[in-house]
């Protein structure tokens, strides 16, 4: 079975400063991937996804993420936050049937 | 676009009561899922739907059941609310086939059991 941990619980970063969100996965093939985010009182929005090919994945908002199968890791960068970006990131893993595995959750607080 | 739909944001319900919580969406989806979140847990699967009238118990399914009568509903029934039941109910839905389908998440419901 796949598992995800989330090693940040609560991230502090300053309006335009980059931000790196961490994700690390244990499945024994290759997985998908994908990185969630939620704003306060919403649902979960797709930030991006990862099945196969390039490494580097380009998602919305301006975010991006990188697959290293060697480090079992997929985390999520930003090259500078807005304040908008402060919200709950939620990494998950997938594998060949229907059942998402989520960690626990990043908050990425924004300060001015 | 996209839509989820959960019938309530909120929802206070006392312990016992037999509670509902109704989704739908409107994307001809064949999957649909119940989670709930609960802070430093994350998203855990009650239950997942493929077709139907057809249910897979996800990874936390003792005291809750599900329906689904028709393609774009499904809901999740908490037969006798507990206060250890108090927690975020999201529902999402996505094409068929396996997870590499991405998932579309209602807003949620805040249910407080009393």
């Amino acid at each position: 079975a796949q598992s995800v941990t989330q090693p940040d619980i609560h991230i502090t970063v300053s309006e335009g400063a980059s931000l790196e969100l961490r994700c690390n996965y244990s499945y024994g093939a290759t997985p998908y991937l994908f990185w969630y985010v939620q704003s306060p009182g919403q649902g979960l929005q797709l930030l991006l996804k990862y099945f196969s090919g390039d490494t580097l994945v380009q998602g919305i908002k301006g975010f991006e993420a990188e697959f290293k199968r060697s480090q079992s890791s997929f985390n999520l960068r930003k090259p500078s936050v807005h304040w908008s970006d402060a919200a709950e990131y939620f990494c998950a893993v997938g594998s060949n049937d229907y059942k998402l595995s989520f960690g626990a959750g990043t908050t990425v607080t924004v300060r001015a | 676009d996209v839509k989820v739909t959960q019938s309530s944001r909120y929802l206070v319900k006392r312990t016992g009561e037999k509670v509902f919580l109704e989704c739908v969406q409107d994307m001809d989806h064949e999957n649909m899922f119940w989670y709930r979140q609960d802070p430093g847990l994350g998203l855990r699967l009650i239950y997942f739907s493929y077709d139907v009238k057809m249910k897979e118990k996800g990874d936390i399914p003792e005291g809750y059941s599900v329906s689904r009568e028709k393609k774009e509903r499904f809901s999740l029934i908490l037969e006798s609310a507990s206060t250890n039941q108090t927690s975020m109910y999201l529902c999402a839905s996505s094409l068929a086939g396996d997870s590499n389908q991405p998932q579309h998440f209602g807003d949620g419901t805040r249910l407080s059991i009393l």
